[in-house]
């Protein structure tokens, strides 16, 4: 089955900051997906975006499915942004959605 | 819309014994799934369905049985509980699958300890 890479596995950052996560995938998808999970444990979705980029607010995400990865921006972050992002993915003819391990962001006051 | 719910929250079961985990989503949704998640692993897929009436195995199926009777429904069967079941069980829905409206909507979870 497809792969899944997030990078970095933890990541510090102080209010204000940007930053940049990134996800790898093995082969040729038709559905990535973004997700953040707050520190009380639910998941909520943040992109729909298995090609091209979109924008919402602060956040960014593109993915270049020919070089097969994804990348979320997190601009001027806030204590909020603090949990873990996931990438999820699904290729080929089947109908199962591949996470990655998860990226654990804290933000600093 | 109540979105994507599940019950219990919390749960504590004794090794043997079996339980259902109820999940239900009022969004018409044809694409319903399970994950569960350990420290350290993210999100497996244990089960999943394209529609009412069908069911596939995901990444870890061994232990749990799923049934859709339904498209709101699709509960979660554990047979005789394991140490190794312990963990946070996610139910997602979404409008279709692989298709432009693929967003995923997760439940709030369902936290199972089996001692």
């Amino acid at each position: 089955g497809i792969q899944v890479e997030q990078s970095p596995p933890d990541l510090i950052l102080q209010e204000g900051a940007n930053s940049t996560l990134r996800c790898n995938f093995s082969d040729s998808v038709n559905n990535l997906q973004w997700f953040h999970q707050n520190p009380w444990g639910q998941l909520i979705n943040l992109f729909y975006i298995p090609s091209g980029t979109k924008q919402n607010g602060r956040l960014s995400a593109t993915t270049v499915a020919t070089e097969r990865y994804s990348l979320l921006y997190i601009s001027s972050s806030q204590t909020t942004d603090s949990g873990v992002y996931f990438c999820a993915v699904m290729g080929g003819a089947n109908s199962k959605l591949t996470f990655g391990k998860g990226i654990t962001l804290s933000v600093r006051p | 819309n109540a979105g994507v719910t599940q019950t219990p929250k919390f749960q504590v079961l004794k090794t043997g014994q079996s339980m259902t985990l109820q999940c239900a989503q009022d969004m018409n949704h044809e694409y319903m799934s399970w994950y569960r998640q350990d420290p350290g692993m993210g999100l497996r897929l244990i089960h999943y369905s394209v529609g009412a009436g069908i069911t596939d195995q995901g990444e870890v199926p061994n232990g749990y049985n799923v049934s859709r009777s339904t498209t709101e429904d699709f509960p979660l069967r554990l047979l005789s509980a394991a140490p190794s079941q312990t963990s946070v069980y996610f139910c997602a829905s979404s409008l279709t699958s692989g298709g432009a409206l693929d967003t995923q909507y997760f439940g709030p979870g369902t936290r199972l300890t089996v001692l």
